[in-house]
């Protein structure tokens, strides 16, 4: 069974400001996938950026990178230039590359609050 | 277009009561997820179908919780003799099987069993 965890239950930083959110995860597999998922106060998960774990190049959108360890174990997600609109819960996600098996694996999640 | 709906928004039900949730995918999406978020906490894997095969249960804590998708599109999961430990958001995704992966999720179903 796979396990992902975030350390960090919230975290808060000043509007244009860089923030940095943890993830690690456990498995024994060697072909999956990881996400970063943003909960808005309206709770529809948006999904922010996706890794495959074969691709050693750290994957890219905009403002949001992250920051793929596989030896390691770890899956930070870093945003640049804060803006407000980021204020949302996160989740790091976990799943196997497997047809027939598709469910995503959760963290707990990070609070993550941009102050004007 | 339409992204997944899910109705009701909210319910509240006396414990004991049957629930039925619904959920609208996204037109296309062969994959449809349930999941079920506690206050606090991540989403937790419920139940998997690929059109109207139902490919993974495992995540259904109980045989008081039962899902369908009869056509490959609209689901409904089914909650028999509510709880009150059954109280959570229930969300519902879909995805184009095999084309990114990405699962797009609905607005989620508050349940609180009083």
């Amino acid at each position: 069974a796979q396990t992902v965890t975030q350390s960090q239950p919230e975290m808060s930083v000043q509007e244009a400001e860089t923030v940095t959110l943890s993830c690690t995860y456990d498995t024994s597999e060697n072909n999956y996938y990881l996400f970063w998922y943003k909960q808005p106060p309206s709770r529809q998960m948006i999904l922010v950026i996706r890794q495959e774990a074969y691709k050693q190049q750290n994957a890219t959108e905009n403002r949001f990178s992250v920051n793929f360890q596989k030896a390691a174990k770890s899956f930070s997600l870093k945003i640049s230039d804060s803006q407000l609109g980021d204020t949302a819960m996160y989740f790091c996600a976990f799943m196997k590359k497997d047809f027939g098996n598709e469910k995503l694996t959760f963290g707990t999640g990070t609070r993550l609050t941009i102050i004007p | 277009g339409a992204g997944v709906s899910q109705s009701p928004r909210y319910k509240v039900a006396k414990r004991g009561q049957d629930v039925a949730l619904r959920c609208d995918p996204i037109s296309g999406h062969v994959s449809l997820f349930w999941y079920q978020q506690a206050l606090g906490q991540g989403p937790e894997f419920l139940t998997y179908f690929q059109n109207e095969a139902q490919l993974d249960k495992s995540g259904l804590p109980s045989d008081r919780f039962f899902a369908e998708r009869p056509e490959g599109s609209v689901s409904t999961l089914k909650i028999q003799r509510t709880q009150q430990e059954d109280s959570a958001v229930y969300l519902c995704a879909s995805s184009l099987r095999g084309i990114a992966y990405e699962q797009y999720f609905g607005p989620g179903t508050r349940l609180t069993v009083t």
